[in-house]
């Protein structure tokens, strides 16, 4: 079956720098997104990873490591509005979007 | 913003009606998709069309249909609710299929009592 993994939740300090991972495994791989979701929001695209290495936007950064069907976003210079949740997904190789649960992050002052 | 609007945004329905929630976009992309959201699961695409009269199902397909006339709208019904289909609807939007992003409308909350 095709499954992505991510942490629940994490909480992080304002000002700090905090790593959301993903882990999956799907039937091939035709890029990986990062989306952020507020509450009671639409989710709107943070980042598209097709080769390896990092992409950087910002204070927003991706990894991707095909090799190890792994991928991390990595937030720096944490804001109060980063509070939202972030959401993995995998195109497959029918190029269907296959989407983890999603981390909720909290922001502590 | 990418110009898709999803009506109605809150509904409160009963089990056994039939329910249609209607996705507009204004962007003039080919593909459109109907995901449900779920707490402790993922988005689930429930269908989706790439093109006018061209739609295909989904993981999550069953007790749903899809109609797209025009481009611009993609409807999806619910020809008798039943309490699992309980959640929040999204419409998504995208002009490539193998490496656009998605654009999202607003969601629309369902509960069927």
């Amino acid at each position: 079956g095709q499954n992505i993994d991510q942490p629940t939740e994490m909480t992080a300090t304002e000002g700090a720098i905090v790593q959301i991972n993903c882990t999956y495994q799907t039937s091939g791989f035709n890029g990986l997104f990062w989306y952020q979701q507020h509450a009671g929001e639409a989710p709107t695209f943070l980042s598209y990873n097709v080769l390896d290495g990092l992409e950087e936007k910002g204070r927003f950064s991706s990894f991707l490591s095909r090799s190890k069907g792994y991928s991390y976003l990595l937030l720096k210079e944490l804001q109060m509005k980063d509070s939202a949740s972030y959401l993995c997904a995998v195109r497959d190789s029918n190029y269907q979007l296959i989407w983890g649960a999603g981390t909720k992050l909290i922001i502590k002052p | 913003d990418a110009g898709i609007t999803q009506s109605p945004r809150h509904k409160v329905t009963e089990t056994g009606t039939p329910v249609t929630l209607r996705c507009h976009q204004t962007e003039n992309h080919r593909y459109m998709y109907w995901y449900r959201q779920d707490p402790g699961h993922g988005l689930r695409l429930i269908h989706y069309s790439y093109g006018v009269k061209d739609t295909d199902k989904g993981e999550v397909s069953d007790g749903y249909s899809v109609s797209r006339s025009k481009t611009e709208d993609f409807l999806l019904t619910l020809e008798s609710a039943t309490s699992s289909q309980t959640s929040v609807y999204f419409c998504a939007i995208s002009e490539d299929e193998e490496t656009g992003e998605l654009f999202f409308g607003e969601g629309s909350r369902l509960t069927v009592l």
